[in-house]
């Protein structure tokens, strides 16, 4: 069965603190690792990752993926009241369709991180 | 562009009602999934939708269907409502290729009663 664990569950900063999210992953056929912000809707998308050691950047997040030790971290530099939420950690997989062919329409979420920053 | 259109936004049943939830995708997407959001089993693959086809399908009970329109617009029902389907449903959209991400929806919330 596939997993994704999250760590930590939950997150208190203050304004201005780094913050590092850890994502670890057993899945079969792995395919790619995203990285959502979910506020009070929908899930919003922020990284995609199919490739170890290369680092995503946009603005004060930035995600990496260690596709031999099944792990990923999302961090945050310089955290704002605004980054408050809970930060999903997802991976895609590629699997043999319900009516053959090949599916990549599955994820698999870890928990959540709930992430509350303090003014 | 426009983004992905769950309706309605909030619903109530009861026990052994059934329920249809409608989704639009992101204009040219050809997949669709949904998922169940509940804060006890956080969010849970129902199943994909590709060219009007299930191509995927999740664990959980056959009283959870889906189809899928030639417009790539998708449906999911529920029959024989229980208390425990209470949850945030949403659907995400993509190429269906695997190599662009899921785009979600902001979900329908569905209250049984």
């Amino acid at each position: 069965e596939d997993k994704v664990v999250q760590s930590p569950l939950s997150l208190v900063v203050h304004e201005g603190d780094t913050v590092t999210l850890n994502c670890s992953y057993e899945v079969t056929n792995f395919r790619s690792l995203l990285w959502y912000k979910q506020e009070k809707k929908a899930p919003t998308f922020l990284f995609m990752l199919t490739s170890s050691g290369i680092e995503k950047k946009s603005g004060r997040l930035s995600s990496i993926l260690d596709k031999k030790e099944l792990f990923s971290i999302l961090n945050i530099t310089a955290t704002q009241t605004g980054d408050s939420a809970v930060y999903l950690c997802a991976v895609a997989t590629r699997d043999s369709g319900s009516s053959g062919g090949t599916s990549y329409g599955k994820l698999t979420f870890g928990q959540g991180t709930i992430l509350t920053v303090h003014p | 562009k426009a983004g992905v259109t769950q309706t309605p936004r909030y619903l109530i049943k009861t026990r052994g009602q059934q329920v249809t939830l409608s989704c639009s995708p992101i204009s040219g997407h050809r997949s669709v999934s949904w998922y169940q959001q509940t804060p006890g089993q956080g969010l849970q693959f129902l199943f994909e939708y590709f060219s009007e086809t299930q191509r995927n399908k999740g664990n959980f009970p056959g009283r959870f269907s889906g189809r899928q329109f030639s417009n790539s617009r998708s449906e999911m029902n529920v029959s024989t409502l229980e208390l425990g389907d209470s949850a945030l449903y949403l659907c995400a959209s993509s190429s269906g290729r695997g190599d662009q991400p899921q785009h979600f929806g902001d979900g329908t919330r569905l209250s049984i009663l």
